[in-house]
């Protein structure tokens, strides 16, 4: 069965220093994998996602993840946070391939200190 | 840009009553999917349409039922109402083919009392 873990529920970042936040999936098969984010009373939307391409996907907002399969990681990257970071990060796996049936973890808090 | 349109934003309901939700997907998508995000939890899939028809189905309740029309909006029907379904309900849109980017829209926040 598919299923992501997200090891840390919060981080807590200066703006300017270095953005990780953890993943790990478990999958039978080759996943598509997602990160999306989640703004106070706004929608999720997706920052990037691995469809089995290139390992180290690049997306919005200078955020990066690496897919590592002898890991079962896919961990979320920035250089350096901006306060608009702050928010709610969900590493999600899909079921199907597609947009389908999507399995999300249970989020990381990012919050950003200036 | 259109984005996905959800109605109404906000609602409160009582125990044991019907709610209704409402779900306008971005023009020419034709898939609809519901998720379901309880008080600090993580979304969970509930349902799915594409072309008027139930694709794929999640945790959702028997009470509960779903619909797409014609004109591709779905609507999710929510009867019997229990506290525990205070959540908020997202709807996200995309086009079956090509494997393109499902789109969330704002959410409906429901409140049962």
């Amino acid at each position: 069965a598919q299923s992501v873990t997200q090891l840390d529920s919060h981080v807590s970042v200066s703006e300017g220093t270095p953005v990780l936040l953890r993943c790990n999936y478990s999958s039978s098969y080759s996943p598509s994998l997602f990160w999306y984010v989640q703004h106070p009373n706004k929608g999720l939307q997706l920052l990037l996602k691995y469809t089995s391409a290139a390992t180290l996907v690049k997306g919005i907002n200078g955020f990066e993840a690496e897919f590592k399969k002898s890991e079962t990681s896919f961990h979320l990257t920035k250089p350096s946070a901006h306060m608009s970071d702050a928010a709610e990060y969900f590493c999600v796996v899909s079921l199907s391939g597609g947009y389908n049936k999507l399995i999300f973890g249970a989020g990381t808090r990012l919050a950003v200190h200036p | 840009a259109a984005g996905v349109i959800q109605s109404p934003r906000h609602l409160i309901k009582e125990k044991r009553e019907t709610a209704t939700l409402k779900c306008y997907p971005i023009p020419r998508h034709d898939t609809v999917y519901w998720y379901q995000q309880g008080p600090g939890q993580d979304p969970q899939f509930l349902i799915s349409f594409y072309e008027k028809m139930q694709s794929d189905k999640g945790s959702i309740p028997d009470r509960f039922s779903a619909q797409q029309f014609s004109d591709y909006h779905s609507e999710l029907n929510m009867s019997s109402l229990e506290l525990g379904d205070s959540a908020l309900y997202f709807c996200a849109s995309s086009t079956r083919t090509g494997n393109t980017e499902a789109f969330f829209g704002q959410g409906t926040r429901l409140t049962v009392v």
